[in-house]
């Protein structure tokens, strides 16, 4: 299995609370993914990273944003909760987008905005 | 704008059977299909993946199968075992996609009965 840990596992909070999800990864690989789950949608790109400092949004980034200072970790942030972003929510991480290689993911953080 | 489809939300197959699940997309530029399986509290596994150069990818007891021409993939599962019973999501991926972005379908719930 690729070496992707996600923290927290579960979470609960309230509207309005900031909250932060990490990802660490000890693959060394260049990319980084933030999804989340939802019924009826299947997985949906938030945003990605394609190096230190360097991130770009996904088609779900509103109410988003990540920072990556370090290889190893891509860190999601919530400014202010709302209950729209109650969800699972799963990290990847990829080698290379020069070559057709997959993406392997985290076992996901639970998130519950009450 | 759902992009990739997956029109069936579950499938119920007996055990040794063969599962098949499909998959439709849009957007003619995607070059890349890949299968994920996912189960329960659990980040989504690959699986699978093909080349839109190629119509046919095999590994063990799993095939996929594209039809550029009809936008359509397939995976067989052949035979069905008890342990394949999870949720699989098809994704697919366009050439020079800035970071290597997937768009997923919206998964399939397969159970394998004994």
């Amino acid at each position: 299995d690729a070496g992707i840990t996600q923290s927290p596992r579960h979470k609960v909070t309230e509207t309005g609370t900031p909250v932060t999800l990490r990802c660490h990864q000890t693959e060394n690989h260049r990319y980084m993914y933030w999804y989340r789950q939802d019924p009826g949608h299947g997985l949906r790109l938030i945003h990605y990273s394609y190096g230190v400092k360097d991130t770009d949004k996904g088609e779900v980034s509103d109410g988003y944003s990540v920072s990556r200072s370090k290889t190893e970790d891509f860190l999601l942030t919530l400014e202010s909760a709302t209950s729209s972003q109650t969800s699972v929510y799963f990290c990847a991480i990829s080698e290379s987008a020069n070559f057709n290689q997959p993406q392997h993911f985290g076992d996901g953080t639970r998130l519950s905005i009450l | 704008d759902q992009q990739v489809k997956q029109n069936s939300p579950s499938l119920s197959v007996q055990e040794g059977r063969i599962s098949i699940l499909n998959c439709d997309y849009t957007n003619s530029m995607f070059d890349y299909f890949l299968w994920y399986k996912k189960y329960p509290a659990e980040g989504p596994t690959f699986l699978i993946s093909i080349s839109s150069i190629k119509d046919k990818n095999e590994d063990g007891r799993f095939t996929v199968f594209l039809n550029k021409s009809a936008k359509h993939l397939s995976l067989h599962i052949v035979p069905s075992q008890p342990g394949d019973s999870a949720v699989y999501f098809c994704a697919a991926k366009a050439p020079r996609s800035s970071g290597d972005k997937l768009t997923f379908g919206t998964g399939t719930r397969l159970a394998v009965r004994p």
